[in-house]
């Protein structure tokens, strides 16, 4: 079964408003990390957050992890028309050998 | 530029036919992988190779065999296509490491008629 499922399947806002996407996950990871998919297009990594940290900025993006309660959640501030996409979470199991369990992402439409 | 490349861009074929995709980057990676992503966005790993040797394998019907020749490219070649072959299949390429990100070609589309 999947390791990550993303919440909400699809979320759509006005241009200018935040979003957050909530992810959540079944075993022990070493890391989780949020990619975007723009239609068509391959994905693009947007960050990465380790066990240990809480919390992770980088740029309009905030990435919160709560490992007690297997959950991560994305925050993009000030959506622009540009951040139409889907978002998937993906995470490292501790196994060592960089597989990648990706959620099955939320699809953000941006109102301009 | 292109960071890594995969040809075709689109791939339309009969059941039962054999083809393969093209996979390369120039990133100077270590590690390779193949996911398909079926109707549902659904992204699954299938491959991973690392240094030209096989290090992740799904499970994944051996009608599929990668294939790399140098640590720059990995090929998929499908045998037997099967109407249920049809996704997008992703290729990436990425440094050695949990905590490396993964760089994404833009897919390869196939349509199994």
């Amino acid at each position: 079964s999947q390791q990550g499922e993303e919440d909400p399947q699809a979320l759509s806002i006005q241009e200018g408003e935040n979003a957050t996407m909530n992810c959540s996950y079944k075993t022990s990871i070493n890391n989780l990390q949020w990619y975007r998919q723009n239609s068509g297009r391959g994905l693009v990594h947007l960050i990465l957050i380790r066990s240990n940290e809480r919390e992770k900025h980088s740029g309009r993006l905030r990435v919160t992890l709560d490992t007690s309660k297997k959950s991560s959640s994305l925050l993009i501030t000030a959506s622009r028309a540009a951040d139409t996409a889907s978002y998937f979470c993906a995470t490292d199991l501790n196994f060592g050998n960089e597989k990648l369990t990706f959620g099955t992402g939320t699809r953000l439409t941006i109102i301009p | 530029d292109t960071a890594v490349s995969q040809t075709p861009k689109y791939l339309v074929t009969q059941m039962g036919n054999d083809k393969s995709i093209k996979c390369e980057q120039n990133l100077g990676h270590d590690t390779m992988y193949w996911y398909k992503q079926d109707s549902k966005k659904f992204l699954k790993i299938m491959f991973s190779y690392n240094n030209k040797e096989l290090i992740i394998n799904e499970t994944v019907p051996n009608r599929f065999s990668p294939k790399s020749p140098d640590k720059a490219h990995l090929n998929l070649h499908i045998n037997s296509l099967e109407l249920g072959d049809s996704a997008v299949y992703f290729c990436a390429s990425s440094w050695t490491g949990s905590r490396q990100p993964q760089h994404f070609g833009d897919g390869t589309r196939l349509s199994i008629l």
